[in-house]
């Protein structure tokens, strides 16, 4: 069975970082690609970020709106991604989940298991 | 960006109604498209990739079509447990971009 658990999240201020972390069971964690995508409170769903997986090299893609503040990672030894969060501010505060990337019928990769999330709230 | 944009924003249905949701990309995405279905207080779930291809698990009253900017998620026959909000996402361009979602509430 398919898991993925997200913990790190809570309060922080304006400014500060936060490090969420998900773990990975039930497949092979290296052969898929990973995603951060989070909801703010109230509001629709906002891809965060992507690490592809182990055949692809790693790489990585992120929404303008995180750029050069947030950095996703993975350890593939460890089944675990990562979203190193800093400069946060309060526009940040959402939901933050994790999710796992299949390759689909025509061979892209996009989601299909998501965990129950972490709450980031950012706030004086 | 990919502009995704849904309609209805919301519908009101009873059980065994057909229904059908709507979303347009602003530029073509050819069918990398993907559906969820959201419940309050719960994490999305994966529907439909590939525009119309049911993920492991699905029921068969759930169905996608369309390809290049028009797409539509059709429930064949709302059961209670389908009263949720509904998104549609593209994953032919980075950013990742999904649609505002639509509310299916009971009538």
């Amino acid at each position: 069975e398919v898991q993925l658990m997200e913990s790190g999240g809570g309060l922080v201020q304006p400014g500060g970082s936060l490090r969420l972390s998900c773990a990975a069971s039930g497949f092979t964690f290296s052969d898929h690609y990973m995603d951060w995508v989070r909801q703010a409170p109230g509001k629709g769903l906002e891809w965060v970020a992507r690490t592809r997986n182990k055949a692809n090299g790693h790489t990585t893609e992120y929404a303008a709106s995180v750029k050069d503040r947030f950095t996703i990672s993975r350890d593939d030894s460890k089944n675990s991604l990562y979203l190193q969060m800093n400069s946060l501010n309060t526009e940040d505060t959402a939901v933050y989940y994790c999710v796992r990337g299949s390759r689909d019928s025509s061979g892209y990769y996009n989601f299909d298991y998501w965990g129950q999330g972490t709450l980031v709230t950012v706030s004086s | 960006d990919i502009q995704m944009t849904q309609s209805p924003s919301s519908l009101s249905a009873s059980v065994g109604d057909r229904v059908t949701i709507t979303c347009r990309a602003s530029q073509g995405i050819r069918n990398y498209l993907a559906w969820f279905q959201q419940k309050p207080g719960k994490a999305p779930k994966s529907l439909i990739s590939a525009a119309s291809s049911l993920q492991s698990g699905v029921p068969s009253k759930f169905s996608g079509s369309g390809s290049g900017t028009d797409f539509t998620l059709t429930i064949s026959s709302l059961q209670p447990e389908d009263f949720a909000t509904y998104y549609c996402q593209q994953y032919d361009n980075y950013p990742l971009t999904f649609g505002g979602g639509t509310k299916v509430e009971i009538k």
